[in-house]
Formats: C-alpha cells, structure tokens, sequence
C-alpha cells in the first residue's frame, strides 16, 4: 500500500492521559499536515511541515498538543492531558510540490476521550 | 470517518441521475479549490480541483464549476452511482501567500438510491 498511513486507527483513553498518533506519509512527498475533524464537520487545518521543518500552526493546535516530523518522513501528533473535547478524528495528509495542493489523506485515527 | 456528516445537508438523488452540490466559499482572495469525497471510516478522498483562472473543469463524470462573482462552487455528478454515496466537501486555500492550509466547508451527504 502507498497511501498515506496513519496508526492507531483507534484510541480510547482516560481523561488526563497522553496520547501519541503516528502518520507515514507517501514516501516521495515532502509536505506533511495535520487535520481534526469532529462529527458533521469538515477536516480543520491544525499544523504544516515541509520536510522536517514545522512552517505553520493554527490557533487550534494548543500547548497541550505537539508534532514533529524528525527525519523529513514519518510524523507523530501527541497531545498531552487529554480532555474530552479532543475526542475527533486526526486526519494526516502528505503532498510534494509537483502535485500542487492536492493532498492525498490517510483514514485517520479516531480518539474517544472517556 | 466513522459517522461523518450525521447532521449534514443531505441531497437524495435516483441511480443514472445526475447530481449536483454546491458550496459557497467566504474569502474573495481565494485561489484554488478542490472536491472531496469521504466514506464512512475512511478519509478524504481527492476528485477534482480548480483553479479561480477557470471557471470550469470535467473530469471522468465529474465537473467542477466556478462562479467567483457570487463565490460559490458546485460539483456535478453524471449519471450517478450507489458508490458514489458520500460526503462531499468543497475545500479552499489562498495561494498567493503561501500558505498550504485548506479550508474546507461543512459537507453535504449524497444519497444514491437504487
């Protein structure tokens, strides 16, 4: 498989307690996002990395939540004391820059906060 | 993902119809826009994009038009299909300045009956 993938597929965990997604992206694209969605919304934008730089981050990615991209290919999204309000779907997504902005997404990784 | 779009906009449409699903975008400095399709457990999947120097798009059964005047976006599907049953998304980005974040709209749900 080629597709962007992402690991778990589901969490559920305890209110107070750290979490930790990985994505692996399509091996030749440079560009790595981050995306939450909840129920009946559209994905929402949340960090960018090109290669292992982190050039953008939205105002929904709080100091409870970190992602590094260390190497340039596989990331990882932690969020530390979880909070039931961070139960959603975090979406990863990876493109290069001959594709333009047309992502390719992986199936996501669906947290449940308890 | 998993229950996506429980409270969307649905449009219910007969097998071999055509569809058609708009989207009204809210930033005039936008400058691309893409389709998305999402199945239930699974993400994003890319269908179609265009550019605002266009105002239209065909691709397989599908065409993307663009009315920047008004700001909206629609999706035609021809001769639709029950694999076609999804959630839509429009999504939009400002390219101009660099910034590869999407904005994606809220969704509609196709329903294709039989």
């Amino acid at each position: 498989d080629t597709g962007v993938s992402q690991n778990p597929r589901h969490k559920i965990t305890k209110r107070g307690q750290n979490v930790t997604f990985r994505c692996d992206p399509i091996s030749e694209h440079n560009r790595l996002y981050w995306y939450r969605q909840t129920l009946g919304q559209g994905p929402e934008f949340l960090t960018y990395f090109q290669n292992e730089a982190q050039l953008e981050k939205s105002r929904l990615l709080s100091d409870r939540f970190s992602a590094e991209r260390p190497k340039g290919s596989f990331s990882t999204l932690e969020i530390q004391r979880t909070e039931q309000g961070d139960s959603a779907m975090y979406l990863c997504a990876s493109s290069s820059r001959e594709l333009g902005y047309g992502y390719t997404f992986g199936s996501g990784t669906r947290l449940t906060v308890v | 993902g998993e229950n996506v779009g429980l409270h969307l906009p649905t449009l219910s449409v007969q097998e071999g119809d055509n569809s058609i699903i708009n989207c009204a975008y809210s930033n005039s400095a936008s400058d691309y826009f893409i389709w998305y399709k999402q199945e239930s457990g699974k993400g994003p999947q890319f269908i179609i994009d265009i550019r605002s120097n266009m105002d239209k798009r065909q691709g397989q059964r599908v065409t993307v038009l663009l009315n920047k005047t008004v700001k909206h976006l629609s999706l035609q599907i021809a001769a639709t299909q029950p694999g076609d049953s999804a959630v839509y998304f429009c999504a939009e980005n400002i390219g101009d300045t660099g910034r590869r974040a999407l904005t994606f709209g809220s969704g509609t749900r196709l329903q294709v009956q039989p």
